[in-house]
C-alpha cells in the first residue's frame, strides 16, 4: 500500500499556542486528504476534506478559523491548531487517496498525538 | 448516531476461536472498506469491497459486502493474539465526496 507520513508524532503545547501537523504522500500524489480525530478507544471522526489548490471543506461542527488546512502540493497537507485548549488534546490522523481510485482507498497516516497543557 | 453501526462493540475471546464483526447501515455504500488500527497508529486497509454480495479472503480474514450495498461482515478463523486490534469499517457514499468510518470493533484475542 502507499505511504503517508505525519510529523510530529507527538506534541505538547501549552494553553494558547498554536501547533501545525504535517501529513505528506511519500509515494504517491494525493489530489484529496483527510483529517480525522480521534478519542481513546472511539472511531475516527472526519474534520475536514482538502483537494490540492482549494479550500479545505470542514465537517459540520469543526470550526475552520480553528483547525486551519493547508493542502498545497500534491504530497503535502498541515493541519494547524490556532490558540489550543486542553479539550483539543486528541490523536489527529490523516489519510490521503490519489484520486485515481477516488475515494475507494485511503492510506492513513501513523497520527499525532496533540496534548495541550 | 453513526452512518455505519459496527457489532459487537467489544470482544474477547481465545486463541483459535472464530468470530464475525458486522458493518451495518440503512445507506447504500458504492464501496465498503475494513481497516484494523493498533493503539497509537493509523489504521491500516485491509480489504474493499465493490460488488455487492462480494466476498474476499485474506488469509484466515473473510470479508463479504452485502447484496444490497448496505452491510459487510468481516469474519476471522482461528484468531490468533496478533489479530487484536480496533476493526473499523468504512464507506464511500454513492456521491462520492463522502467516506464514513463505522463505530468500531475492539477485539482482544488471549493466549
Amino acid at each position: 500500500g502507499a505511504v503517508v507520513s505525519q510529523h510530529p508524532s507527538r506534541v505538547i503545547c501549552k494553553s494558547g499556542t498554536s501547533v501545525k501537523i504535517e501529513c505528506r504522500s511519500l509515494d504517491f500524489q494525493a489530489t484529496t486528504m483527510f483529517w480525522y480525530r480521534q478519542f481513546p478507544k472511539q472511531s475516527l471522526m472526519l474534520m475536514a476534506t482538502s483537494n490540492e489548490g482549494s479550500k479545505a471543506t470542514y465537517e459540520q461542527g469543526v470550526e475552520k478559523d480553528k483547525f486551519l488546512i493547508n493542502h498545497a502540493s500534491l504530497t503535502l497537507s498541515t493541519l494547524t491548531v490556532t490558540s489550543a485548549h486542553p479539550e483539543d488534546s486528541s490523536f489527529y490522523i490523516c489519510s490521503a487517496s490519489n484520486g485515481d481510485r477516488g475515494l475507494y482507498e485511503q492510506y492513513f497516516g501513523p497520527g499525532t498525538r496533540l496534548t495541550v497543557t | 448516531t453513526q452512518l455505519l453501526e459496527q457489532s459487537p462493540q467489544f470482544l474477547s475471546i481465545q486463541e483459535g476461536e472464530n468470530l464475525t464483526v458486522y458493518c451495518n447501515s440503512s445507506s447504500v455504500f458504492s464501496s465498503l472498506q475494513w481497516y484494523r488500527q493498533e493503539p497509537g497508529e493509523g489504521p491500516v486497509l485491509l480489504v474493499t469491497v465493490v460488488t455487492g454480495g462480494e466476498v474476499k479472503k485474506l488469509k484466515r480474514l473473510t470479508f463479504q459486502f452485502g447484496d444490497a450495498r448496505k452491510d459487510s461482515s468481516l469474519h476471522i478463523t482461528a484468531a490468533q493474539p496478533g489479530d487484536t486490534g480496533l476493526y473499523l469499517c468504512a464507506g464511500v457514499g454513492y456521491n462520492f465526496n463522502k467516506f464514513y468510518f463505522g463505530s468500531g470493533t475492539k477485539l482482544n484475542v488471549k493466549p
